[in-house]
């Protein structure tokens, strides 16, 4: 199976700053790298697939990056409702596996 | 939009059956899947299943492969997986997602999830 590993485990930032969320597959995944945000009461959301394709209806604040098996979601300009969770999951190959997950916590 | 249900509680060593009821596209159209993830409270996602469009193509997480099985019927726009000998590790949320293979193999949409308890 790919292993995920996913940084940092928390996050805490002021609106308007900028962050980033790493993971790393422990074998080539390609660029099948997706980002999900979740939130209390709410669907999981994907933001970014394909590593750095931006999903419909998602706020260009939010990117994509791939450097071989080392995947980078940041979010510009943080705003207040960005807070929640996040995780990274391989779409390349089966068993799907996702990262650990980190939590997002606006000052 | 996708929505869970299930028996909210059931007992060690019975079958947990899931169903997942959805809606704005279709299990037979060309591309179309539905997977089911899983979420132990405050730890990560497991993803546990797939279906296809077409019948010959589900996967399973080899972790579970032996208890799991996923179907699905058409014409009730709806997808099932079952748990056999369910424990107390399989206390978790769980969702259902769609997966258009059009766009790749990533959920594009979840539903809110359905919790599941597992006592004697």
């Amino acid at each position: 199976d790919v292993q995920m590993t996913q940084s940092p485990y928390n996050l805490t930032a002021s609106p308007g700053e900028s962050v980033s969320i790493n993971c790393k597959a422990s074998k080539s995944i390609s660029k099948f790298l997706a980002w999900y945000q979740q939130k209390p009461g709410k669907p999981n959301k994907v933001l970014i697939y394909d590593g750095s394709t931006l999903q419909s209806g998602i706020p260009s604040r939010f990117s994509g990056s791939r450097s071989g098996t080392d995947f980078t979601l940041t979010i510009r300009s943080l705003e207040p409702e960005d807070f929640g969770l996040y995780y990274c999951q391989q779409h390349n190959e089966y068993p799907f596996t996702f990262g650990s997950g980190t939590k997002l916590e606006i000052k | 939009t996708l929505k869970e249900s299930g028996p909210g509680i059931l007992q060690p060593s019975q079958t947990l059956s899931l169903t997942c009821t959805f809606s704005g596209f279709s299990l037979s159209a060309h591309g179309m899947g539905v997977g089911w993830i899983r979420q132990p409270s405050g730890k990560g996602l497991e993803w546990l299943a797939n279906i296809y469009w077409n019948d010959d193509d589900d996967y399973y997480n080899p972790s579970l492969k032996n208890r799991l099985t996923i179907s699905k019927d058409t014409s009730t726009n709806q997808a099932f997986l079952k748990i056999s000998n369910v424990d107390t590790a399989d206390i978790a949320t769980y969702y259902c997602a769609r997966i258009n293979r059009h766009l790749g193999y990533f959920f594009d949409y979840w539903g809110q999830g359905v919790m599941v308890t597992v006592s004697s």
